[in-house]
């Protein structure tokens, strides 16, 4: 199993909702990202998680929490989100210090109105 | 996060070679040169990486300059589905803080 699984593909949320991105690895890789995507530009790191800790934030707004429960799950807590936010939020799974490469899901299409 | 150069876009007729460049002047000894792609409404795939020697896989060769300070992905014969944006990344795996940082990549149109 070589797949990164986001979910849900595409969300709308008004901006006073709570919603979750979840991405899903079984590769056994210890190190998960989260990017953010706007169209037509790079993807922009956000978040670096290493053995389930914490290891780059990317000065990412507080309305944006990470969260990773176990070497396979990685979160995004949405709350109070801008118009701005919309974008597509990628994941992304390595193994941390090893010379080898990133897997990417096919994202979350999240639209804030 | 180490610095890339890429061309912004390239045309290349279809089945012939591609070659897409990309400068990377203050690479470190330690890190290793990856490309990726996206085509378009899909996440970023992997296409090869390499760190001192030229690099060949199923889908791609990689080609270093000596001095480390260029290098170019080379696709044999383009197709259609190789329409998509080329990015050349830089990663030091033992520093946590190198990660995968993209630039500003390569648009390819591939011309039937």
């Amino acid at each position: 199993d070589t797949e990164v699984t986001q979910t849900p593909k595409h969300l709308v949320m008004g901006m006073t909702n709570k919603k979750s991105l979840k991405c899903e690895q079984h590769m056994g890789h210890r190190a998960m990202y989260w990017y953010k995507q706007k169209a037509k530009k790079p993807p922009e790191l956000m978040f670096v998680y290493s053995y389930e800790k914490l290891s780059i934030n990317e000065s990412v707004p507080s309305r944006f929490s990470p969260e990773c429960p176990n070497s396979s799950l990685l979160n995004l807590h949405l709350h109070a989100l801008q118009p701005e936010d919309s974008a597509l939020y990628l994941c992304a799974s390595t193994h941390p210090h090893v010379n080898t490469e990133a897997f990417f899901g096919q994202g979350t299409r999240l639209t804030v109105v | 996060d180490a610095k890339t150069t890429q061309p912004n876009s390239m045309e290349s007729n279809e089945e012939e070679p591609v070659h897409l460049p990309c400068n990377h002047s203050t690479i470190s000894g330690t890190d290793y040169i990856h490309w990726y792609r996206q085509l378009p409404s899909q996440g970023p795939e992997y296409v090869i990486h390499g760190l001192t020697s030229n690099v060949n896989n199923r889908m791609a060769s990689l080609a270093i300059a000596e001095d480390r300070k260029s290098s170019t992905l080379i696709l044999h014969r383009a197709t259609l589905r190789d329409a998509a944006v080329y990015y050349c990344i830089l990663r030091d795996p033992q520093n946590t803080g190198n990660q995968f940082y993209f630039g500003t990549g390569t648009s390819l149109t591939v011309i039937p």
